[in-house]
């Protein structure tokens, strides 16, 4: 498995300022993730974070609202810019050890909560 | 229709009883399966990978019907810290769908 950190832990911000969270992996990691988790939902994909280009976002999610960073293989940013009270929720990191192989389970990280008033 | 479905419960039982969970899928051609536990407030944890010919792991076993598009979870011997939410997981091409979870509250 990985050791996944996530700073904040949590944070509480006003509409329209912008949140950046940091994902960082104990090992080197092929295949980084961000997700969200409204209450009482279940995980949505925002993007895949690739190393060294631009991340690949989900239908619904762009990158001028959730640009993300991944500057190496261990390390990932996700801004969420123009806070509005919808982006309440816990944003989650996420990584896959391999691509293709029976170790293709993927690991979280805590999470972050953000409340946006 | 969603990828992966779930019966969100939640499922009220003792402690020492059994308890199985159920999920369908949509994708036929749905590669890998896992059960994913998370509990209140914190991040979904890998419980158990599901293979095709059904895997056990202590308490847990986990079943793949692939001809009727479902994988079960089931839980013997209950415990109180069994109580949580259990999240089916099905892959395609590399995605990772989940479902919305099932709630499981063991009582004593």
């Amino acid at each position: 498995s990985a050791v996944i950190s996530q700073k904040p832990s949590r944070d509480i911000c006003q509409r329209g300022t912008s949140l950046t969270i940091q994902c960082q992996v104990d090992s080197q990691v092929t295949m980084m993730f961000w997700y969200r988790q409204q209450p009482g939902q279940s995980l949505t994909l925002i993007a895949t974070a690739n190393q060294g280009s631009e991340a690949t976002y989900e239908s619904g999610f762009v990158i001028d609202k959730f640009p993300i960073s991944r500057p190496n293989l261990t390390f990932s940013t996700l801004t969420v810019s123009n806070l509005s009270p919808e982006d309440s929720s816990i944003y989650l990191c996420s990584v896959r050890l391999a691509v293709i192989s029976s170790y293709n389970e993927q690991f979280f990280g805590p999470g972050t909560r953000l409340t946006v008033l | 229709r969603k990828e992966v479905e779930q019966d969100p419960g939640p499922f009220n039982v003792p402690e020492g009883a059994t308890v199985a969970f159920n999920c369908t899928y949509s994708n036929s051609a749905s590669q890998s399966f896992f059960w994913y536990r998370q509990d209140c407030r914190k991040e979904p944890k890998l419980l158990m990978s599901v293979y095709s010919s059904g895997n056990e792991d202590g308490r847990f076993t986990a079943q793949l019907n692939r001809a009727s598009q479902y994988i079960s979870l089931l839980i013997r011997d209950s415990k109180l810290s069994d109580s949580a939410t259990y999240l089916c997981v099905v892959t395609y091409f590399n995605k990772f769908y989940f479902g919305s979870g099932t709630k499981l509250n063991v009582k004593p």
